[in-house]
């Protein structure tokens, strides 16, 4: 499976919009970029996802470099609640059971 | 929207005695999984399950668990004798498709302890 890269820990104030990086470099040309966010003792969440071309929904943005080899999730205006630990996830289209892999992901502090 | 439930949410059981968790995926899903957090850990994925049958399972799906979907709603993860070791989060998930594009939908899990 291929892997990516978050930093442990990123902050942010409350009511500023926030860009939570990810490098996946060894990313395969049909892997999809997906990105969940776990809220304290609650499960995964489904954020967004997106293959080549930015992706925008209710709950946030995608940006994907032009390579694919990094990605870019952002909140535009972070309030507490999105006080989470993002995960930025490759999902193989064939050849698997489509399971995802969790790392480390990036645990985001929103300060008031 | 709809949603993945989880039943028990928080289950107690003492060592060597059998668990059933449980779960409800999305309606018009057809790819199962399970998964576990231990406290402070990651988010480790056990199996999943496709037509009736296992399709991957990890190296911590041992003899000692097993996945059942005994009618058309449920999905259950069962424990034969259980350690204090799976003590931990358990995650149920679904998704529509394995296409690379199909998110997983997880529950709010099932929190284990075993005494």
């Amino acid at each position: 499976d291929a892997k990516t890269t978050q930093p442990n820990s990123m902050e942010s104030n409350e009511e500023e919009p926030v860009h939570l990086p990810c490098n996946h470099s060894t990313i395969s040309g049909t892997d999809y970029i997906h990105w969940y966010r776990q809220l304290p003792s609650q499960g995964p969440e489904y954020v967004i996802h997106g293959l080549t071309s930015n992706v925008n929904n209710r709950m946030a943005s995608l940006a994907i470099a032009e390579d694919r080899k990094s990605s870019t999730l952002i909140l535009h205006r972070a309030t507490l609640r999105d006080a989470a630990v993002y995960y930025c996830i490759l999902r193989a289209v064939s050849g698997n059971t489509g399971k995802l892999i969790f790392g480390q992901g990036t645990t985001l502090q929103v300060k008031p | 929207e709809p949603e993945v439930t989880q039943t028990p949410s928080h289950q107690v059981t003492q060592m060597g005695q059998e668990v059933i968790l449980r779960c409800v995926p999305i309606s018009n899903h057809l790819y199962f999984y399970w998964y576990r957090q231990i406290l402070g850990q990651k988010v480790e994925f056990l199996v999943s399950f496709y037509n009736n049958e296992i399709s991957e399972k990890s190296e911590i799906f041992d003899d000692q668990f097993s996945v059942e979907r005994p009618d058309g709603s449920n999905f259950t993860l069962k424990i034969r004798s259980t350690k204090l070791e799976d003590s931990a989060m358990y995650f149920c998930a679904s998704s529509e498709a394995l296409r690379g594009g199909s998110p997983l939908h997880f529950g709010n899990g099932t929190r284990l302890t075993v005494t």
